[in-house]
């Protein structure tokens, strides 16, 4: 079957504009995680949608973050005012949430890369 | 904050080499995801260690889950040049996911 899907690939935009990033998770996973990734680094986690409430956003670095899920299958992630600090690789990930392990096996999409000039 | 860490950052070895990476938590780890990201690729999901002590193995791969579940380990016996990436281990607690820096394997023919 289709796995995570994530457009744009790679995303460039100038210092201060507004971006969005879109999530297509596999059908039926009921969880959904954002990351980003910097070069060298592991996935830092932004946020975690249960649905589609957003159950744990504490990784988002500020408030020009925000994500969206609103129908609990497709999410977008919105950065607002972009800065340079702001390039990296953002991922996505959805699982099945399971009684039984192994918990919470994620499976990622390809990512976007956003460029900020 | 919580944190996970990997040693070491990269290692290189020859093809056929034995290869391990650890991963440790300064605080009690709910359990342990292990992915691995091919250059250019995504995280591929692993394995999950949820048991103290618990060990599992893939194939070549062997995975440990320390008994004060603080620490993990991942080791790779007689690397294959197919082996070449970065393995994270992940703390997945609830539903907040913490990664470790990962270990970047090369392995040289």
């Amino acid at each position: 079957g289709a796995g995570v899907s994530q457009t744009p690939s790679n995303k460039v935009t100038e210092k201060g504009k507004y971006v969005e990033l879109r999530c297509d998770p596999i059908s039926g996973h009921t969880a959904l995680y954002w990351y980003r990734q910097s070069l060298g680094q592991g996935p830092e986690f932004l946020i975690y949608f249960q649905g589609t409430g957003a159950a744990d956003d504490s990784g988002l670095p500020n408030d020009r973050f925000f994500a969206v899920r609103p129908e609990g299958s497709v999410s977008t992630l919105k950065i607002q005012r972009t800065e340079r600090g702001d390039s990296a690789v953002y991922l996505c990930a959805s699982s099945l949430v399971a009684s039984s392990p192994p918990y919470n096996e994620q499976f990622f999409g390809p990512g976007t890369r956003l460029t900020v000039l | 904050g919580q944190q996970v860490m990997q040693i070491p950052q990269y290692q290189h070895v020859q093809e056929g080499e034995d290869f391990t990476t650890y991963c440790n938590s300064s605080t009690t780890l709910s359990n342990i995801q292990w992915y691995k990201q091919r250059p250019g690729g995504h995280p591929v999901f692993l394995i999950q260690l949820v048991k103290s002590g618990e060990v599992k193995k893939q194939k070549r791969l062997t995975f440990q889950f320390g008994e004060a579940k603080k620490n993990s380990s991942l080791h790779i016996t007689a690397t294959q040049t197919t082996d070449v990436g970065t393995y994270f281990c992940a703390d997945t607690g609830g539903f907040k996911t913490i990664f470790g820096a990962g270990t970047r394997l090369f392995v040289k023919a």
